[in-house]
């Protein structure tokens, strides 16, 4: 069965470091997202791509985040200069179409020191 | 806004008990609704969804939910719950009109005790 399959599983980083969250989502599928859920909360929406675009984003995807699908396959989250705050349980999801049901990776723990 | 609310944060049973985890949904339109489940370790896997058609869908693993359009609700239940139903389980609703954006509860952990 397809699967939406994230790198690295877990992740350390400094404060104000860059980090790049890898996905490669479900290969015939056209939209593609990042969630996350920092520990103990719910899981909130990042943002959406669709047709090599944003089509939507929340208020948390500020200038220091940015996705890129750099070669039909990958889908990265780049956080410019991590902070504390950004530790959390980052998710990728794929889906055929929007509004359908969305297949998620098993997520990235993403740990700011 | 679009919101999701689950009643039960943390819901403990023993085998062979009932469940029923409330979600409530706020969005005047047509909406899609999901159960998700994670199991530890694992990712998000869906449990089941409402699109149209009956309101009463069943899923995986024995679950089912019900749609009701006038309470706004889309509630988890499983008649005999199982160890290995320990589990989160997440609500999460699909906004006709978004362009992509799942609105997730906060979630409910569920531990059954054998």
């Amino acid at each position: 069965e397809p699967e939406v399959t994230q790198t690295p599983s877990h992740q350390v980083t400094q404060m104000g470091q860059e980090v790049i969250l890898r996905c490669v989502p479900i290969s015939n599928h056209l939209y593609f997202y990042w969630y996350r859920q920092i520990l103990g909360q719910k899981v909130e929406f990042l943002v959406s791509f669709y047709n090599n675009e944003i089509s939507e984003k929340s208020e948390i995807f500020d200038d220091q985040f940015s996705v890129e699908r750099p070669d039909g396959s990958n889908f990265t989250l780049k956080i410019r200069s991590t902070k504390l705050e950004d530790s959390a349980m980052y998710f990728c999801a794929s889906s055929r179409q929007g509004e359908t049901e969305a297949f998620f990776g098993q997520g990235t723990r993403l740990t700011v020191v | 806004a679009q919101s999701v609310s689950q009643h039960n944060h943390h819901v403990i049973l023993s085998e062979a008990a009932s469940l029923e985890l409330g979600c409530n949904y706020s969005y005047g339109g047509t909406v899609n609704l999901f159960w998700y489940v994670q199991y530890p370790g694992q990712h998000l896997q869906l449990l089941l969804k409402y699109f149209s058609g009956d309101p009463l869908v069943k899923g995986i693993k024995g679950f089912e939910a019900e749609f009701i359009k006038s309470k706004f609700s889309f509630n988890l239940r499983k008649p005999s719950v199982q160890w290995s139903d320990t589990a989160e389980y997440f609500c999460a609703v699909w906004g006709s009109g978004n362009t992509g954006k799942l609105i997730f509860g906060q979630g409910t952990t569920l531990q059954v005790k054998p």
